[in-house]
């Protein structure tokens, strides 16, 4: 099946500092990436959509200035959390399709502390 | 209206027994509906999904029931096992051309418990 990885698992980070999480299709071209956040007993929310080559589409409510989405390739895209804070600790998890697959395929979240 | 509404929260099983998650949905364009098992500290695995067209769809132990009418469907675990232990999510999506059927909302989940 298709495998998607995220990168780190888990990271800890200090306040005021940025922190990069990549995603990965190890196996498939992914023409579209999806970024969500889990905070802890709550479900996934749904971040932002990046078609590669192009800009991420941000979710309302989502600060796009804040979480920057580059999908420059078809087997990657990063989430940066710029200038962290202690509320942006959660579970980040991506996921990844690919035209005419219908199913998205989810890598295995990372950890975010911000300390 | 996007939302995905999930109940119960929790749900215990005896081993053996029949776990049953429930899930509505609002968005009359959703049109498909997967439903995902998420172990503590991994990501969701897609378990089974089902389009609106059949009221059905059976895979192994997971069955969908889909009722179009009532905008509700339903995950049944059979002879449920302790490894099931998982909480559980809905999710509905609706196809949007390039981005295929991975942009999801999914409902509030289902923290499941089998007891041996």
């Amino acid at each position: 099946g298709a495998v998607v990885s995220q990168h780190p698992s888990w990271v800890i980070c200090k306040s005021g500092t940025s922190v990069k999480i990549e995603c990965r299709s190890l196996d498939f071209q992914a023409t579209t990436m999806f970024w969500y956040r889990q905070f802890p007993k709550q479900s996934l929310m749904l971040m932002a959509t990046s078609n590669e080559g192009s800009k991420a589409t941000y979710e309302q409510g989502v600060e796009k200035d804040k979480f920057l989405i580059n999908h420059a390739s078809l087997t990657l895209s990063t989430l940066t959390v710029t200038s962290a804070h202690p509320e942006d600790s959660s579970f980040y998890i991506c996921s990844a399709s690919s035209i005419p697959n219908t199913e998205a395929f989810f890598g295995q979240g990372t950890r975010l502390t911000v300390v | 209206q996007q939302q995905v509404k999930q109940s119960p929260q929790s749900l215990i099983v005896q081993k053996g027994g029949i776990s049953i998650i429930n899930c509505a949905y609002e968005n009359t364009a959703f049109d498909y509906f997967p439903w995902y098992q998420q172990f503590p500290g991994k990501g969701p695995a897609l378990l089974i999904a089902i389009r609106p067209d059949v009221s059905e769809k059976k895979e192994g132990r997971f069955t969908i029931s889909f009722n179009k009418s009532a905008k509700q469907f339903s995950l049944h675990i059979m002879d449920s096992q302790p490894g099931d232990s998982a909480t559980y999510f809905c999710a509905a999506s609706k196809y949007a051309g390039g981005t295929s059927y991975g942009k999801l909302t999914f409902g509030q989940g289902t923290i499941l418990t089998v007891h041996p």
